[in-house]
């Protein structure tokens, strides 16, 4: 079955930087074009950044636009976010989800929570 | 950029009844790309339909969904236990932006 396993997340300072992963098994990783979605405490997801099957095509939401940078390793079933200049409103649970063809997310993993604060 | 709200904030009824949920978008961009969510405390959303209509894979057929233009609505026709929860809407447009609307709680009476 299709899983999805996030790491990486944890307590960093404003202005810092953290690197998240996303391991994924049951399925063609190098088939599906892969997204990062956030979900701050008590507030709806909030989709940040999809990369395309190849790794050609990326793109970003304005908010994290210039900070985050996208990446996978087809090689290793793997989808990745580094994250810099973070910020207190960078504070919320990460996800990498699976894109469907048609522009929705079928698999989720089970998200990691970063947070930022001094 | 498309904004969707979510109607009612919060949805009190019993077990056995019947849902509307309502996902209003602020304009249309001819996309029938709406996609609808569940998700429980503690746990990740889960796909419940795709394409305004289509239910996912494994998806009970009590849960439904219809729309078109800027208005869309998933119907859960005889609400069970399990089903309580927060549900979100979400839509795709053709300037490669993913919107989620603010959810809908829906709460047992």
């Amino acid at each position: 079955q299709v899983q999805l396993v996030e790491s990486g997340g944890g307590l960093v300072k404003p202005g810092g930087s953290l690197r998240l992963s996303c391991a994924a098994s049951g399925f063609t990783f190098s088939d599906y074009y892969m997204s990062w979605i956030r979900q701050a405490p008590g507030k709806g997801p909030e989709w940040i950044s999809y990369i395309s099957s190849s790794g050609i095509t990326i793109y970003y939401a304005d908010s994290v636009r210039g900070r985050f940078i996208i990446s996978r390793d087809n090689a290793k079933n793997a989808l990745y976010l580094q994250m810099n200049i973070l910020r207190a409103d960078d504070t919320a649970v990460y996800y990498c989800a699976r894109d469907r063809v048609e522009g929705s997310f079928d698999s989720w993993g089970q998200g990691t929570l970063v947070t930022v604060s001094s | 950029e498309i904004v969707l709200t979510q109607s009612p904030g919060t949805l009190s009824l019993s077990p056995g009844e019947r849902a509307t949920l309502s996902c209003r978008a602020s304009q249309s961009d001819g996309s029938s790309s709406l996609a609808w969510y569940q998700q429980k405390p503690g746990q990740a959303p889960r796909l419940l339909i795709f394409d305004t209509s289509n239910r996912a894979t494994g998806i009970p057929d009590r849960f439904s969904g219809s729309g078109s233009g800027t208005d869309c609505t998933l119907t859960i026709s005889r609400l069970e236990p399990e089903d309580f929860a927060v549900y979100y809407c979400q839509h795709y447009d053709n300037s490669q932006a993913y919107t989620f609307g603010q959810g809908t709680k829906l709460e047992i009476k």
